[in-house]
């Protein structure tokens, strides 16, 4: 079973900056089932990218995602302040990690 | 419009049983596999469990030690979780998706309330 980790635990950035959110597997992912999430509270968890990098319909171009192997990365340029959520990565359909949050302020 | 609306939550003692219903509407239910998650308080996402679109392939949490169980019923486009033996670790928001896109859930219920207390 592949284990997600995620760091920082917290993000604290201004509006306008860039933040760097990664996510990491306890062993090597073959194919390129990973993907990102937003979720605020009191709404359903939003999907962001799929496929390592491909983002989902809808999702402005400020949300980027890379990384193989056992790193990934998702990449939020030109923060505003709507992007303050729970931030969570996922492996094929299964287990999430235990999330960044991010405040933008 | 794709849309996932989830019943069934409510107030259970520890040790009861619940089933929540997801029903789909707005695409093709039966091409598509689903999913059931959930946040519990104060803590992040637990994926809890997948079925495939024709409802014979199940995939759990292994934490979950058996004690839920997904199905579907694609003549109603719904799909279903059983929750036996809950305990107060359960109380949560749970959540039905679907997998539209390979390895991840591209549309989401709202959510409902599951309380586990005496």
């Amino acid at each position: 079973e592949i284990v997600l980790t995620q760091s920082p635990g917290t993000l604290s950035l201004s509006p306008g900056e860039r933040a760097t959110l990664s996510c990491r597997a306890s062993q090597s992912v073959h194919n390129t089932y990973l993907a990102w999430y937003q979720h605020k509270s009191g709404q359903p968890p939003k999907l962001l990218i799929h496929g390592v990098s491909s983002r989902a319909t809808g999702i402005p171009d400020r949300f980027s995602g890379s990384g193989s192997g056992t790193e990934f990365t998702l990449t939020i340029s030109r923060l505003e302040p709507e992007d303050s959520a729970a931030y969570y990565c996922q492996f094929n359909g299964g287990s999430f990690g235990p999330g960044t949050k991010v405040e933008v302020k | 419009e794709v849309q996932l609306l989830e019943s069934g939550g409510t107030l259970v003692q520890p040790g009861g049983s619940l089933r929540l219903s997801c029903a789909a509407s707005g695409f093709t239910f039966r091409d598509y596999w689903m999913s059931w998650s959930r946040q519990t308080p104060g803590k992040g996402l637990e994926w809890v469990a997948n079925i495939n679109s024709g409802g014979y392939k199940q995939d759990y949490v292994d934490s979950l030690e058996g004690r839920f169980t997904i199905s579907r019923d694609n003549a109603k486009n719904s799909v279903y979780l059983q929750m036996n033996s809950l305990t107060v670790e359960d109380t949560a928001i749970y959540y039905c998706a679907r997998s539209g896109v390979p390895g991840a859930f591209d549309y989401w219920g709202q959510g409902l309330l599951v309380t586990v207390s005496s």
